[in-house]
């Protein structure tokens, strides 16, 4: 069964730092591509950027290029999403997905999200 | 960017009833080599992360019930629900793939009239 399992829920101050993540069981976690996803409070999805684990190759959405780092260790089959300096409006639940298109064993960027983590809650408040 | 667009905001429909969610793309997805247009929906109910309904357009995601079926092309594409049930209750979400750049509407809030 693939399943992604995020991090707990964070309560932290502006400025400082974090790294939530989510780890991928039940499918070759090095061959499909992971994507972090926001959603402030009340609001819709808003899609953050993509990572490759199998080398590492990011993909950011130019929102979200310079204000996070995305990584991944493919030796523990885990997805980092991480801030240098929180602000209150990074406030959300985020969420990360599997893109799910393969065909012929190889794993495409254009995919839809078809497993998703439960969601990381980050509260930034001073 | 491709902007995705839905309509209505909110729909509130009789149990039973056939429920109809609009999507329309600021471009074409249609991907003209394979034919595939690049559109996905989600539902997403309160308190859960969103879930795969359907892929392509018109592929029901294994597990979907066949209630769920999509329709469209190019730029414009439709979600119905033939037979509302309760548990249907939820937030509606279109998504491109046709650009990496991937673009969620906005969201169609479903409710029971």
């Amino acid at each position: 069964e693939v399943q992604l399992v995020q991090s707990g829920a964070e309560v932290k101050k502006p400025g400082e730092s974090l790294k939530i993540s989510c780890k991928g069981s039940g499918y070759s976690f090095t061959s499909y591509w992971i994507g972090w996803v926001r959603q402030m409070p009340g609001k819709g999805l808003e899609w953050m950027g993509i990572i490759y684990p199998g080398d590492s190759d990011t993909r950011y959405s130019p929102s979200f290029q310079g204000q996070v780092t995305i990584s991944a260790d493919k030796s523990i089959s885990t997805a980092y999403l991480q801030w240098s300096s929180l602000k209150a409006s990074d406030t959300a639940m985020y969420y990360c997905a599997r893109l799910g298109y393969c065909t012929n064993g190889v794993c495409y960027t254009r995919g839809y999200f078809d497993y998703w983590g439960q969601g990381t809650l980050v509260t930034v408040s001073s | 960017d491709i902007v995705m667009t839905q309509s209505p905001d909110s729909l509130a429909v009789s149990l039973g009833e056939r429920a109809t969610i609009n999507c329309k793309s600021s471009q074409s997805v249609l991907y003209s080599s394979n034919n595939k247009n690049y559109l996905a929906w989600y539902q997403q109910k309160p308190g859960q992360p969103p879930k795969l309904l359907i892929y392509w357009a018109s592929t029901r995601e294994s597990g979907v019930p066949d209630r769920f079926s999509g329709s469209g092309s190019g730029t414009d594409f439709t979600l119905t629900i033939s037979s509302l049930q309760a548990e249907d209750v939820a937030v509606y979400y279109c998504q491109q793939y046709y650009s990496t750049l991937y673009s969620f509407g906005q969201g169609t809030k479903l409710e029971i009239k």
